[in-house]
This record gives structure tokens, C-alpha cells and sequence, in this order.
């Protein structure tokens, strides 16, 4: 198995720009996780979906931030507009059964200048 | 709601020296519990986890983790350490209820050095 595949790896982006990031859950996995990544405040749960349906977004920052699950496959963050704040590491997890071990994507480093 | 407090946010020790994580958590539901190690660059990846019985916990690379109720307690602990150990580590809480996912503590950075 692949594991988790999310892209970009890094992304540099001006401030105003739209950003897009990208996951590939594990196949079979039916629930998946956003998490953000950065000094000051550590691991945050952005929001997660089980069977595709966002089950809780209240990590979500703001209304500049959404997320959207298709299907069991594919799952995108986006962020319109950016701002230099939103700078970090954006994680996606994908997990068989809600709570048990997750697996972890390598993380897509996101630069907003 | 539940929490995570890891206690330590650096740990130096010398390579072959015993070394403990302290992680406490607070819930008022019962709890799964688990322990992350990331690497520089990498994703997390779990090294053991809680879910019930036995409260000592076995996982890879030679570490393992004992859950305590009384104290909310589930400190990580390896016997011997080496320099590849050198990493950040993350003890996270979930609770036994639908709905929920993990909350992660901020992280102890073990450097091993020798």
C-alpha cells in the first residue's frame, strides 16, 4: 500500500491566492482527518470526515478555509484567500475505524508570503 | 471535551540511557490513548497505543507506554536509547464515543546524544 499521498509537498503562494491542497486516503479507510502543524500551537484538528460526510469542522479557522470529500479516494483543502497566518504544515490521516491508529501523510508545507 | 498535557517539551539524554515521556490527559469519558514519533520532514507515525486491557503497552522500536487511570497518566519509556530515538513525540487522547477524533499534546523533542 501506498499510504496516505497528499500534494503538493511544499507550496509557496503569494498572499490573496488561492491554495488547494490535496489527499489520497488509504484504500478501505473510511474516515479521514485534516491537521495543521505549527510551533506555537502544535497539532490541530482542522476537520474529519467518516464514510465521506464532514462529521465536525469546528477546528476550521475560518470561512477562508473548506474542505470537501467526493469520494472514499479524495479529499481537498482549500484556502481563499491566504494569508501569511495560515503559513504551516497541513496533515491529512486516514484511519480503517474512527480513533484507532491513524496513518499519516507526509504533510504538505505551505509558505504564504 | 479531553486534553493532552505532555510535560516535557525537551528531553537530552545520552545514547544508552533509560528515557521517560511523561504524558497526563484529562477526560471525563474513558479514553484511547497513543503515542506518535515524527521524524524531521515525515508524518507521524504510531508507535503504540491503548485501547484496553492490559495497561502496559508494548510498541515498536523497542518502546513502551503504561496507562494509569488514577493519575490520567500514560508516560512513554524505553530502557536504552539510541541516536536514531532522536525525534519529536506526541501523546494523543481520543474518547470512547462515536464522533471523535484525536487530540494531540504539543510535543516532547527526545535528543539523543553520544
Amino acid at each position: 500500500d501506498a499510504g496516505v499521498i497528499q500534494s503538493p509537498r511544499h507550496e509557496v503562494t503569494e498572499m490573496g491566492q488561492e491554495v488547494t491542497l490535496r489527499c489520497k486516503p488509504i484504500s478501505g479507510h473510511n474516515s479521514l482527518f485534516w491537521y495543521r502543524q505549527t510551533m506555537m500551537r502544535g497539532l490541530e484538528l482542522l476537520i474529519y470526515f467518516n464514510n465521506n460526510v464532514p462529521i465536525d469542522d469546528s477546528g476550521m479557522p475560518e470561512d477562508r478555509f473548506s474542505a470537501k470529500m467526493p469520494n472514499a479516494s479524495f479529499s481537498t483543502l482549500k484556502i481563499q484567500p491566504s494569508e501569511p497566518r495560515d503559513s504551516a504544515v497541513y496533515f491529512c490521516a486516514s484511519s480503517l475505524e474512527q480513533g484507532y491508529g491513524y496513518t499519516f501523510g507526509s504533510g504538505t508545507r505551505l509558505t504564504v508570503v | 471535551a479531553q486534553s493532552v498535557t505532555q510535560l516535557d517539551s525537551q528531553v537530552p539524554v545520552f545514547e544508552e540511557a533509560p528515557v521517560e515521556l511523561r504524558c497526563n490527559y484529562s477526560s471525563s469519558v474513558s479514553v484511547y490513548l497513543f503515542w506518535y514519533v515524527q521524524y524531521p520532514n515525515q508524518g507521524l507515525q504510531l508507535l503504540l497505543k491503548y485501547l484496553s486491557g492490559s495497561t502496559l503497552v508494548k510498541g515498536i522500536n523497542g518502546f513502551e507506554a503504561e496507562f494509569n487511570k488514577s493519575q490520567t497518566s500514560f508516560h512513554l519509556r524505553k530502557p536504552s536509547v539510541h541516536i536514531s530515538d532522536t525525534a519529536e513525540y506526541f501523546c494523543a487522547v481520543r474518547a470512547n464515543q462515536a464522533g471523535t477524533a484525536l487530540i494531540f499534546g504539543k510535543g516532547t523533542t527526545l535528543s539523543v546524544s553520544s
